[in-house]
C-alpha cells in the first residue's frame, strides 16, 4: 500500500511570502492531487498531475516522477489562502491515499 | 447545479444509537466514497460502491455499514459498534469507478457521541 507523507506538517507565513509545501509517496502512482481544507471542512481540488508542472493563479504543483516527490507553491500568499493543503496519491485500480495533511496560517 | 450534498451537517447521538449519513449526488458519477477525518489524521476510507448494489470496504469499516440501491445514493450507518465515532464524516464521488483520478467531495457531517 502507498504511504502518503507531507511536511510541514503546520506552517505560518507572513502575508506576501513564498509557501512551498512537500508531498512525497512510496511507491509509483498514476495521479498525485493536491487538495484544499477550509475551516468549514469542505475540499475542492486543486490539481492532478501526473507528470511536470501545472499553474493556476498564484498556486504551482510540481512532480519528479523519478524521486517520489510533489510540491504545492503558493506565491504572494494571502491570509485566504490559510486552509489544510492535502496530497493524496492514486495507483492502478485503487482508491485515493491520502496525506495527513498541511495546516497553512497566512497573517496578514 | 451538479455535486454531492451531505446531511445532516451536525449531528449528535448518544451511545448505543445507530445514526445514518446521507449522501446525494447529481453528478452522475458510478462510484461513491466514505472517508473519515480525525484531527491530525488524514482522511481514511471506511467503504466504497463502484456501482449499483455492490460495495467494498475501506480500510476501517468495523462498525459501519452502507447501502447502494441507487446510484445517486450511497448513505452511511454508524452503527453502536463503532467504538469511538466522534468524527468528521466526508462523502465522494468519481465517474469511472474507483480508477478514476477526478474526485468531488461534499462538505461534511460531524458526528459527535454525548
Amino acid at each position: 500500500k502507498n504511504e502518503v507523507e507531507q511536511s510541514p506538517q503546520n506552517l505560518t507565513a507572513q502575508e506576501g511570502e513564498f509557501i512551498t509545501i512537500n508531498c512525497s509517496y512510496s511507491v509509483g502512482i498514476s495521479a498525485l492531487h493536491w487538495l484544499q481544507q477550509h475551516p468549514g471542512g469542505g475540499i475542492v481540488s486543486l490539481f492532478m498531475l501526473s507528470s511536470g508542472k501545472k499553474k493556476h493563479g498564484r498556486l504551482i504543483a510540481t512532480i519528479n516522477i523519478q524521486e517520489k516527490h510533489s510540491s504545492l507553491h503558493i506565491t504572494a500568499s494571502h491570509p485566504r489562502d490559510s486552509a489544510v493543503y492535502i496530497c493524496a496519491a492514486k495507483s492502478g485500480n485503487t482508491p485515493l491515499v491520502f496525506g495527513k495533511g498541511t495546516r497553512l496560517s497566512v497573517i496578514a | 447545479d451538479g455535486g454531492i450534498t451531505q446531511s445532516p451537517k451536525y449531528l449528535f447521538r448518544k451511545e448505543g444509537q445507530n445514526v445514518t449519513l446521507s449522501c446525494e449526488q447529481n453528478l452522475n458519477h458510478d462510484a461513491m466514497y466514505w472517508y473519515r477525518q480525525d484531527p491530525g489524521q488524514g482522511l481514511r476510507l471506511i467503504y466504497y460502491s463502484q456501482i449499483v448494489n455492490d460495495f467494498q470496504k475501506g480500510d476501517i469499516a468495523e462498525g459501519y455499514s452502507v447501502s447502494r440501491e441507487k446510484k445517486e445514493s450511497f448513505p452511511l450507518t454508524v452503527t453502536s459498534a463503532q467504538k469511538n465515532p466522534t468524527a468528521f464524516y466526508l462523502c465522494a464521488s468519481s465517474p469511472q469507478g474507483a480508477g478514476a483520478n477526478v474526485l468531488t467531495f461534499g462538505a461534511g457531517s460531524r458526528l459527535t457521541v454525548l
